[in-house]
């Protein structure tokens, strides 16, 4: 059974661009999750997906969008880039059967300059 | 806003000896889990502990859970070098995971 897998592992961008970053969950994981991942902040909740909906959402501005598509696969995007928003972002999918045991991609690491 | 507060925040051990590391939590809690980290890398779920069970293991990991103390532990006996990690204790419910700021063990040959 394949991973949680996350595109692009590595990516630098420049202040004020956007970014896109994908997400494919373990197949049949409905429930995607986002966190950010600094050395300042830890690892910080963004936001949660389940069957297309979002069902719950971090303290984060509203630069920060995701969404979820009907094969579960997820994006997360942010506009504007800020230097903080250099970070990992951990992608992690779920069997809403089970416990809340979360599965974790690689992540994608996102510098900006 | 972080949940967990562990201690210690690093912790260096050589092969063979056991490492134990401490979280906190603020609020009532239905579980608990540890996750583990290697640098740079995603999270590897370890250990789900529930609020009614006081202590679980599983091969060389054993957790505690103090409810009363809003505490738990994780102890790795005989630790490895491939132990070498962050360590992250995790409450919550559904998706939203609130991690705790972790502990980063080297185990040293």
């Amino acid at each position: 059974k394949a991973g949680v897998t996350q595109t692009p592992r590595y990516l630098i961008k420049t202040r004020g661009q956007q970014v896109t970053l994908s997400c494919s969950p373990i197949s049949g994981h409905r429930s995607v999750s986002w966190y950010q991942q600094t050395p300042g902040q830890g690892l910080q909740f963004l936001f949660e997906y389940f069957s297309e909906t979002q069902r719950n959402k971090g303290n984060f501005p509203g630069r920060f969008s995701g969404r979820q598509f009907s094969n579960s696969r997820s994006e997360m995007n942010v506009s504007t880039l800020e230097l903080g928003d250099s970070a990992l972002y951990l992608c992690a999918s779920r069997d809403s059967s089970g416990a809340n045991v979360l599965t974790f991609g690689a992540g994608s690491r996102l510098t900006v300059l | 806003s972080q949940q967990g507060e562990e201690d210690p925040q690093a912790l260096s051990i050589q092969e063979g000896e056991n490492a134990t590391m401490n979280c906190s939590y603020k609020t009532s809690i239905n579980n608990l889990q540890w996750y583990r980290q290697n640098s740079g890398r995603g999270l590897v779920h370890l250990i789900l502990i529930r609020s009614n069970e006081r202590e679980k293991h599983s091969g060389r990991l054993r957790v505690t859970l103090d409810t009363s103390k809003k505490s738990s532990s994780l102890l790795i006996t005989a630790s490895r070098a491939a132990d070498t990690a962050s360590y992250f204790c995790a409450t919550g419910g559904g998706d939203k995971l609130i991690f705790g700021t972790g502990t980063r063990l080297q185990v040293f040959p």
